[in-house]
């Protein structure tokens, strides 16, 4: 059974740091590009950030270009989120998901961890 | 930069009647890069349909997608108490990675 387990979201000050990490099992996770979507109260689904299969390629939204930045450890089956900087409008919950081979769509999600940055 | 709308914003209809839900592009979209997702409060999204019209696996054949060019369609034949919930279009992009429409709440009427 394919499982996508998101973990560390916390409660975080302006200007602070926080790091996301997606555990991933039930799949070859080392053949998937892997993602972050979040979604502030309230609003819709924001595509965040991707990284593909072995890690050398990664996109951003501008939204979060500098300071969010995607990882992989395929020897762990997981995905990190590293956010920098973090700012009231990065309030979300954030979830992983992962894509199929050649589809660009995703078809499993992590349940979400939750990222509150307020002083 | 290509924008997805979505429309109605809300959509109020009863369990056993026919939702129509649209997904407007603002410029030509390639079939094989649309998706659709539910959403509810408290879940993580759902994948529902891919390449505009295929649905995923364990998707009741209720639903279904159509659609090219700038104007798709995700259509629920006969609603079902458990359908209400909010959904979104999704597009790929080479150069702009995914967008997401800013979604549809379907209520029940």
């Amino acid at each position: 059974e394919v499982q996508l387990v998101d973990s560390g979201g916390d409660l975080v000050q302006p200007g602070g740091s926080l790091r996301l990490s997606c555990a991933a099992s039930g799949f070859t996770f080392n053949t998937h590009s892997m993602h972050w979507v979040r979604q502030a109260p309230g609003k819709g689904l924001e595509y965040v950030s991707a990284i593909n299969s072995n890690g050398d390629t990664t996109f951003y939204a501008d939204s979060v270009k500098g300071r969010f930045t995607i990882s992989r450890d395929n020897s762990r089956n997981t995905v990190y989120l590293q956010m920098a900087n973090l700012r009231a409008e990065d309030t979300a919950m954030y979830y992983c998901a992962r894509s199929e081979p050649g589809r660009f769509s995703f078809d499993y999600w992590g349940q979400g961890t939750p990222v509150t940055v307020s002083s | 930069e290509i924008v997805l709308t979505q429309s109605p914003g809300t959509l109020s209809l009863s369990p056993g009647e026919r939702a129509t839900l649209s997904c407007r592009a603002s410029q030509s979209v390639s079939s094989s890069y649309l998706a659709w997702y539910q959403h509810k409060p408290g879940q993580a999204p759902r994948l529902l349909i891919f390449g505009a019209s295929n649905r995923a696996t364990g998707i009741p054949d209720r639903f279904s997608g159509s659609g090219s060019g700038t104007d798709f369609t995700l259509t629920i034949s006969r609603l079902e108490p458990e359908d209400f919930a909010v959904y979104y279009c999704q597009k790929y992009g080479t150069s702009t990675g995914y967008t997401f429409g800013q979604g549809t709440k379907l209520e029940i009427k």
